[in-house]
């Protein structure tokens, strides 16, 4: 257990309203990611960060944003839902250090439908 | 941009077949890993391998990593319902933060 958590589960929401979507972890890890995964697909990279205030894009980033002000939360923004962006969604944390091959461990996910 | 083709995309066998699962590429990796995806559930790592020709076992799980580290397979034995699930690979590129997926084999395991 990497002590990762996503809020929320579970959320239903209009097209044009803005969401934001939030990775908690309790181990301190430097690395967190935003994946997306839709049927077909696998998982597909959104953003990802590499410490507080750094972040880069993925493959998939156009209409979402995101923001690491503190080291243990990672917050997904779609700052205007598309239909396109009903998805589930995971947050990871990947390790780092002696014996770790990037390896990432993730949370239990976010089920985002877009009316 | 690096790929990962994984075959087949969906399995449906009895329980105590064997399958095998191909994940290819033309890129070379690092290391590579192997996820199982339950439903409503995150990826749960199973293993990674680093070394070329490297074969590593888990329990009825056998997974192998190519001389030129560039495919992969996962070989299931005598398969279990328990064994059902979505399953991924994924690979890192040397110095890479990022990694790359296959688009998952769902195995079904009919009792």
């Amino acid at each position: 257990d990497a002590g990762i958590t996503q809020s929320p589960r579970h959320k239903v929401t209009e097209t044009g309203t803005p969401v934001t979507l939030r990775c908690h972890q309790t181990e301190n890890h430097r690395y967190m990611y935003w994946y997306r995964q839709d049927p077909g697909h696998g998982l597909r990279l959104i953003h990802y960060s590499y410490g507080v205030k750094d972040t880069d894009k993925g493959e998939v980033s156009d209409g979402y944003s995101v923001s690491r002000s503190k080291t243990e939360d990672f917050l997904l923004t779609l700052e205007s839902a598309t239909s396109s962006q009903t998805s589930v969604y995971f947050c990871a944390i990947r390790n780092v250090g002696p014996g770790s091959y990037n390896e990432q461990f993730f949370g239990p996910g976010t089920r985002l439908t877009v009316l | 941009t690096q790929l990962l083709e994984q075959s087949p995309q969906f399995l449906s066998i009895q329980e105590g077949e064997n399958l095998t699962v191909y994940c290819n590429s033309s890129s070379v990796f690092s290391s590579l890993q192997w996820y199982r995806q339950e439903p409503g559930e995150g990826p749960v790592l199973l293993v990674t391998v680093v070394t070329g020709g490297e074969v590593k076992k888990l329990k009825r799980l056998t997974f192998q990593f190519g001389d030129a580290r560039k495919d992969s397979s996962l070989h299931i034995t005598a398969a279990q319902p328990g064994d059902t699930g979505l399953y991924l690979c994924a690979g890192a590129a040397m110095g890479a933060q990022k990694l790359v997926f296959g688009q998952g084999t769902r195995l079904t395991i009919n009792p």
